[in-house]
């Protein structure tokens, strides 16, 4: 089984100013690693993923991630946020088990970035 | 390329009525999923398809919940009956395989009074 945390509900930031929204997982097999963002009244949008390879990935918009496998950790990172990222951002993780990709979400995190 | 489509986008139902939700996957894609998104958590899987077949719904409250894939496309998730705990958005996403990336529709959100 694997589980995910999202220690922050909420993260307000300016305009412009870069921004870190935090994700730990536990485990017990290999995983792949996976950041939804949902606008509201939509559905969830792939941002980025981990699958193998450079730990640091690059997705949409400008967010990048990096895989940290001692830490247990898949930061989102963005240098300068724009008001459009205002939305909820959801880390997830899918267990390498052959069972195929079933996703385990996070609580999600709040971005608000304020002019 | 048209997205996953769900409706109704709304519904607001009285407790012990039931209630229906309706998806249609992208074309091509062999799985589908059903998801329960309370407010302020993040979506938990309801069930999953592997074309007509449900393969894991471990995670379907059985006694009142109910899913079909009829033909392996178009999929209903049924409520009866409704309680005041099932308020939520019910997202359905599709996959082209198990191991591929899931696209999300825009979701359901159901109100029970």
């Amino acid at each position: 089984a694997q589980s995910v945390t999202q220690l922050d509900s909420q993260v307000p930031v300016f305009e412009e100013a870069p921004v870190e929204l935090r994700c730990n997982y536990s485990s017990s097999v290999s995983v792949y690693l996976f950041w939804y963002v949902q606008y509201p009244n939509q559905g969830l949008q792939l941002l980025l993923k981990y699958l193998s390879g450079s730990t640091l990935v690059k997705g949409i918009n400008g967010f990048e991630a990096e895989f940290n496998k001692s830490q247990t950790s898949f930061h989102l990172r963005k240098p300068s946020v724009h008001i459009s990222d205002t939305a909820e951002y959801f880390c997830a993780v899918s267990g390498i088990t052959g069972g195929g990709n079933k996703l385990t979400f996070g609580t999600g995190t709040q971005l608000k970035v304020e002019l | 390329e048209a997205g996953v489509v769900q409706s109704p986008r709304y519904k607001i139902i009285e407790k012990k009525q039931p209630v229906a939700f309706w998806c249609n996957p992208i074309s091509g894609h062999n799985t589908l999923y059903w998801y329960r998104q309370n407010l302020g958590q993040g979506p938990e899987l309801l069930i999953r398809y592997e074309n007509e077949e449900a393969v894991d719904d471990s995670q379907l409250p059985k006694d009142r919940f109910s899913a079909e894939r009829l033909k392996g496309v178009d999929s209903t998730l049924k409520i009866q009956p409704a309680e005041l705990g099932d308020s939520a958005v019910y997202l359905c996403a599709s996959s082209v395989g198990m191991a591929d990336e899931q696209f999300f529709g825009p979701g359901t959100r159901l109100t029970v009074l």
